[in-house]
C-alpha cells in the first residue's frame, strides 16, 4: 500500500488568485492522478500526472487552468489558476499501480 | 457507455443493523473498488476485487461477474460507519469510473 499526504488540507482564496496543492507519496509509484469533487458530486478525473513529461488532461480540463508538475515518482503538484467561485471543490490526489489506487486526504478549496 | 450506478443514494440505519449498498456496471470491467469518504473529504480504499468475495472486519464485498453487480455489506453497523461509500470500476484502462456514492447515516 501507499500513504499519501496533501498540503494544504484546506484553504480559502480570493477570486483571481492561484493555489498550488502538493501531493507526497511515501513510496515510488507508477501512476499519479488528480481529481476534483464538486459539492454534492462524485469524483472527476482532471489529469494523469506523468513523471518527467506533460500531464495528460481529461476532456474539459486544460493545462493553463490546472498546470501539473511531477518532478519524480513520489511527488506532484496541481495548481488551480485564476480561481473563480466555481472552482470551490475538494481536490484529491491518488497514486498507485494499474488497478490499485490509494487516495490522499484531499484539499478543500473555497473561493470567495 | 462505461457507467457505474449505485443504490440507494441515501441510507439511514439504526446502530446494529445489517447494511447493503449495491453497485451495477457495464460489461468489461477489470476490477472494482469500494471506497469510503468521510465528511472531511479524505477517501479510504476499502476493497479492490475482480471476483468472489472479500471480508475485512465487519465489511464484506462481493462481486458477481455474470450479473455485473457488486455489493458492500456492513454487519453490526455503528455510528462511526457514517460516511459516503463509493463504488468505482476499471474498464480495461488505468482510469477509474466512479459511481455517485451512497450516503450512509447510522444512528445510535
Amino acid at each position: 500500500s501507499a500513504v499519501i499526504s496533501q498540503k494544504p488540507s484546506r484553504d480559502i482564496c480570493q477570486r483571481g488568485t492561484s493555489l498550488t496543492i502538493q501531493c507526497q507519496v511515501d513510496s515510488q509509484v507508477t501512476m499519479m492522478f488528480w481529481y476534483r469533487q464538486q459539492p454534492g458530486q462524485s469524483l472527476t478525473l482532471i489529469a494523469t500526472a506523468n513523471q518527467g513529461s506533460e500531464a495528460t488532461y481529461e476532456s474539459g480540463f486544460v493545462i493553463d487552468k490546472f498546470p501539473i508538475s511531477r518532478p519524480n515518482l513520489t511527488f506532484s503538484t496541481l495548481t488551480v489558476s485564476n480561481m473563480s467561485p466555481e472552482d470551490s471543490s475538494i481536490y484529491l490526489c491518488s497514486a498507485g499501480t494499474t488497478y490499485e489506487q490509494y487516495f490522499g486526504p484531499g484539499t478543500r478549496l473555497t473561493v470567495t | 457507455k462505461n457507467e457505474v450506478e449505485q443504490s440507494p443514494q441515501n441510507l439511514t440505519a439504526q446502530e446494529g443493523e445489517f447494511i447493503t449498498i449495491n453497485c451495477s456496471y457495464s460489461v468489461g470491467i477489470s476490477a472494482l473498488h469500494w471506497l469510503q469518504q468521510h465528511p472531511g473529504g479524505g477517501i479510504v480504499s476499502l476493497f479492490m476485487l475482480s471476483s468472489g468475495k472479500k471480508k475485512h472486519g465487519r465489511l464484506i464485498a462481493t462481486i458477481n461477474i455474470q450479473e455485473k453487480h457488486s455489493s458492500l455489506h456492513i454487519t453490526a453497523s455503528h455510528p462511526r460507519d457514517s460516511a459516503v461509500y463509493i463504488c468505482a470500476a476499471y474498464y480495461n484502462t488505468d482510469k477509474l469510473i466512479f459511481g455517485t456514492g451512497t450516503r450512509l447515516q447510522v444512528f445510535p
